[in-house]
């Protein structure tokens, strides 16, 4: 079955440190995997996609992510959080061009301590 | 603004009644998506369309919801009869057909007394 983990629901960061979110996920074919971020009341805005090719990604607001088919995992990192990173965070995968659908995971919920 | 656009973005009713969602879509995309998430869930696929033909439903989509696309371009979700377990945030997003990413609207909220 085709499926997104999350294991952490929330984290709480100080402001400067680093961040890591995992994501693992379960899919029968070459993955489209994908992060977004929420805000309260709002839609989401992708963070940052991966494909094909080099499996560290670059996005905006300074994330970035691995893919590692090994683990089946596609981790969010970013070296300095800011106050305003405080968001929920979905990792999502699909198999592209196919349907485009994506199925989320459930989320994580990122707080930022001043 | 160019991206997708909901309306309403809020929206009570009573148990009972029906409520009608609106999608607009970012133009030159040929799909588009409804999803459903409920508070500290992440968005559940409900069903998409490419132009204006259904391709697929998910068995979340029970009887009583239904979603248009007439003309290829807007798209309606219909909630007949709702119950208070309807109460979540809808969201629609779109896509070009092979690009592989969505883009997602505001939500439209709803809330069922």
């Amino acid at each position: 079955a085709q499926s997104v983990t999350q294991p952490d629901i929330h984290i709480t960061v100080s402001e400067g440190a680093s961040l890591e979110l995992r994501c693992n996920y379960s899919y029968g074919a070459t993955p489209y995997l994908f992060w977004y971020v929420q805000s309260p009341g709002q839609g989401l805005q992708l963070l940052l996609k991966y494909f094909s090719g080099d499996t560290l990604v670059q996005g905006i607001k300074g994330f970035e992510a691995e893919f590692k088919r090994s683990q089946s995992s596609f981790n969010l990192r970013k070296p300095s959080v800011h106050w305003s990173d405080a968001a929920e965070y979905f990792c999502a995968v699909g198999g592209g061009g196919a349907t485009n659908k994506l199925i989320f995971g459930t989320g994580t919920l990122l707080a930022v301590q001043p | 603004d160019t991206g997708v656009s909901q309306d309403p973005r809020h929206k009570i009713t009573k148990r009972g009644q029906n409520v009608t969602f609106r999608c607009d879509p970012i133009s030159e995309h040929n799909r588009l998506y409804w999803y459903r998430q409920t508070l500290g869930q992440g968005p559940e696929f409900l069903t998409y369309f490419q132009n204006e033909a259904q391709l697929e439903k998910s068995r979340l989509l029970s009887d009583r919801f239904s979603a248009e696309r007439p003309k290829g371009s807007f798209s309606t979700l219909e909630i007949q009869r709702t119950e208070q377990g309807d109460s979540a945030m809808y969201l629609c997003a779109s896509s070009f057909q092979g690009s592989g990413e969505l883009f997602f609207g505001e939500g439209s909220r709803l809330t069922v007394l």
